[in-house]
């Protein structure tokens, strides 16, 4: 089956427009998260969302990004005003839950952002 | 605070030996270790996930291992290839309760010298 997929894959945009990152997650994963990756350092979490549920947004940088995942499906991320520290890559990864826990994350390819 | 520590940061080993790395994780409200394999440009891969003290799984050259009560996971390659080289993540799940986040290392970044 489909695993989880990005796009765009690459995006390159000028400092203060405004980007949409997609992500659509594998069919039936309840849990989505988006993560980002800048030059050098580690995976850093960003939004959680599960179900109905209301979104974990504790990791969101600042209030120029935000989230939403529409029907529980896909999702979409968007930075406002976008700044040169928004260059990284955005990965999103969908999962079960097993027992009231997070399973295995399933991650997509990325968007590599770069903001000249 | 709760954090996830992997070490060392990096290891540059030569093809053919056999290298491990440590993941270090809240021993209290344990449920599950993750491992993944992340090679450069692409995604982060699942290789294990480990829920009992004591626990060893292995997939083919690479075996992990977990000690909840004192909150370490090595994770050991035997006989390194080439295409071993990638950064080796642990992540450890919160408890449902606490928003159910998943915590990552930062990451062994493993080189295999040919």
């Amino acid at each position: 089956g489909a695993g989880v997929s990005q796009s765009p894959s690459n995006k390159v945009t000028e400092k203060g427009k405004d980007v949409e990152l997609r992500c659509d997650p594998i069919s039936g994963h309840t849990a989505l998260y988006w993560y980002r990756q800048s030059l050098g350092q580690g995976l850093e979490f960003l939004i959680y969302f599960q179900g109905n549920s209301a979104p974990d947004k504790s990791g969101l940088p600042s209030d120029r990004f935000s989230a939403e995942r529409t029907g529980g499906s896909v999702s979409t991320l968007t930075i406002q005003r976008t700044q040169q520290e928004d260059s990284a890559v955005y990965l999103c990864a969908s999962s079960l839950l097993a027992g009231g826990q997070i399973g295995t994350q399933y991650f997509g390819p990325g968007t590599r952002l770069l903001v000249l | 605070i709760l954090n996830v520590e992997q070490s060392p940061q990096s290891l540059h080993v030569q093809e053919g030996d056999s290298t491990n790395f440590t993941c270090s994780f809240p021993s209290s409200n344990f449920y599950a270790l993750h491992w993944y394999r992340w090679e450069t440009a692409k995604s982060p891969e699942a290789l294990f996930v480990m829920t009992l003290n004591g626990d060893e799984k292995k997939k083919g050259r690479i075996s992990a291992t977990l000690n909840t009560k004192e909150g370490y996971s090595y994770l050991y390659i035997k006989g390194s290839q080439p295409e071993d080289s990638a950064t080796y993540l642990c992540a450890f799940p919160l408890p449902y309760s606490s928003a159910s986040k998943i915590i990552f290392g930062s990451g062994t970044r493993l080189s295999i010298r040919p």
